[in-house]
């Protein structure tokens, strides 16, 4: 069965600083990693996806991952934080050889940003 | 850009009713979901769909669940006797291929009193 595990269900940074959001997978077969963003009141939206290829993926609004296989990592970063980066952010992993796999979230991490 | 829907945005209802949650994929997509988010918790999978017919249900997706693509546009969540503890954000979800990124909707809040 697979799994993600995201650390620290509550981050803060202040506006200009790096963001750094935790998440390790647990799976038997290579995975396909994603980062969900979800801002108050609404959908999810995704700002990034591993599927294959290269292990470092840039999203939208200046997020990026990498993929460590040797760690069960993928830990979402941000050079500098926006307050309009203030969400919860799910990491997610799906089984890319089951038939209509599902994708399975982490807890989420609550990002806060001080002015 | 194409954009899943979803209908009702909040519905509220008495324990016991049952409750009917809407669903337009995006129109090329084949592969739909339901998730359910409890207010402050995680999003949990509830069911798969394809080919009209389950791919794969959760435990949480019990004989009170059931879902329909009625006429090739809309997918729904039944569910026939409500509890207070299905009071959730559901959302639907839909893909174009086996595998890669889900694409959510803005997600149904339902509030059973």
């Amino acid at each position: 069965a697979q799994s993600v595990t995201q650390l620290g269900s509550h981050v803060s940074v202040s506006e200009g600083a790096l963001v750094l959001l935790r998440c390790n997978y647990s799976s038997s077969v290579p995975p396909y990693l994603f980062w969900y963003v979800q801002y108050p009141n609404q959908g999810l939206q995704l700002l990034l996806k591993y599927t294959t290829g290269a292990t470092l993926v840039k999203g939208i609004n200046g997020f990026e991952a990498e993929f460590k296989k040797s760690e069960t990592s993928f830990h979402l970063t941000k050079p500098s934080a926006h307050m309009s980066d203030a969400a919860e952010y799910f990491c997610a992993v799906s089984d890319p050889y089951s038939s209509a796999s599902k994708i399975i979230f982490g807890s989420g991490t609550r990002l806060s940003i001080r002015p | 850009e194409p954009e899943v829907t979803q209908t009702p945005s909040h519905q509220v209802t008495q324990m016991g009713q049952e409750v009917i949650l809407r669903c337009v994929p995006i129109s090329n997509h084949l592969y739909f979901y339901w998730y359910r988010q409890i207010l402050g918790q995680k999003v949990e999978f509830l069911v798969s769909f394809y080919n009209n017919e389950i791919s794969e249900k959760s435990e949480i997706f019990d004989d009170q669940f059931s879902v329909e693509r009625p006429d090739g546009s809309n997918f729904t969540l039944k569910i026939r006797s409500t509890k207070l503890e299905d009071s959730a954000m559901y959302f639907c979800a839909s893909r174009d291929r086996v595998v890669g990124e889900l694409f959510f909707g803005e997600g149904s809040r339902l509030t059973v009193l």
